[in-house]
């Protein structure tokens, strides 16, 4: 089946520095979306992409789908202490019909040290 | 407005035990999700619904699971008998149609389930 790959799976920096993650993906999906989960709450959808070589941002967070279409990534920048949690990303293919499954990803934990 | 609302928060039972999820979506979202979370597997979608329809249950593990949406505003995930690898937190998630596709979904702050 269609796997996501995002490491490390850890990432630790200091407040106020940027953090660039990326998600993988050994098939093709043309929507690509980044999810943020924190302690004991549900995910929370940070930015979704349908177009490949789309560039988004929301606030401080930026993110891009590759244009491969296997790939993505999701940029903060001056990172504070409330970026803290879990990152996702979740891949689409919508050719298969526009119900087809979200792929998640395993997440990546930021730690902000203030 | 209102969220995707789960209850219980927390459930605590013991093996062979029936468990029952409710989740309550989104008013006027016509999908509604149910997902797994554990850490070994990371977040598995079990089944989803369309106008209180199922659409895809592949997810469901075993005929243990079994999940239902009697209507628009309601759904359960019931497993029984329960089993200690049934311990996650188990999400809902609901998602207006006319969206572009499914991938935009709205969680509940999730149901951790542990069997002991």
């Amino acid at each position: 089946g269609q796997q996501l790959n995002q490491s490390p799976q850890s990432v630790f920096i200091q407040e106020g520095e940027d953090v660039s993650m990326n998600c993988t993906s050994s098939s093709i999906f043309n929507t690509w979306l980044w999810y943020k989960q924190e302690p004991g709450e549900g995910p929370v959808l940070l930015i979704a992409l349908y177009k490949a070589g789309e560039l988004t941002s929301n606030g401080r967070l930026t993110a891009q789908f590759g244009i491969t279409r296997k790939d993505s990534f999701l940029n903060i920048s001056a990172s504070i202490p409330s970026d803290v949690g879990i990152y996702f990303c979740a891949g689409q293919a919508l050719w298969a019909g526009a119900n087809s499954k979200l792929t998640f990803g395993k997440g990546i934990t930021l730690s902000v040290r203030p | 407005d209102a969220g995707v609302i789960q209850s219980p928060r927390h459930e605590v039972t013991e093996m062979g035990q029936e468990v029952t999820l409710r989740c309550k979506p989104i008013s006027g979202h016509d999908y509604l999700f149910w997902y797994r979370q554990t850490m070994m597997r990371g977040l598995e979608l079990l089944i989803y619904f369309n106008n209180n329809v199922p659409i895809d249950d592949s997810g469901m593990p075993e005929d243990r699971f079994s999940a239902k949406m009697p209507n628009a505003s309601f759904s359960t995930l019931k497993i029984q008998p329960s089993e200690p690898r049934d311990s996650a937190v188990y999400f809902c998630a609901s998602n207006p149609q006319g969206s572009r596709g499914t991938g935009e979904l709205f969680f509940g702050e999730g149901s951790r389930l542990t069997v002991l």
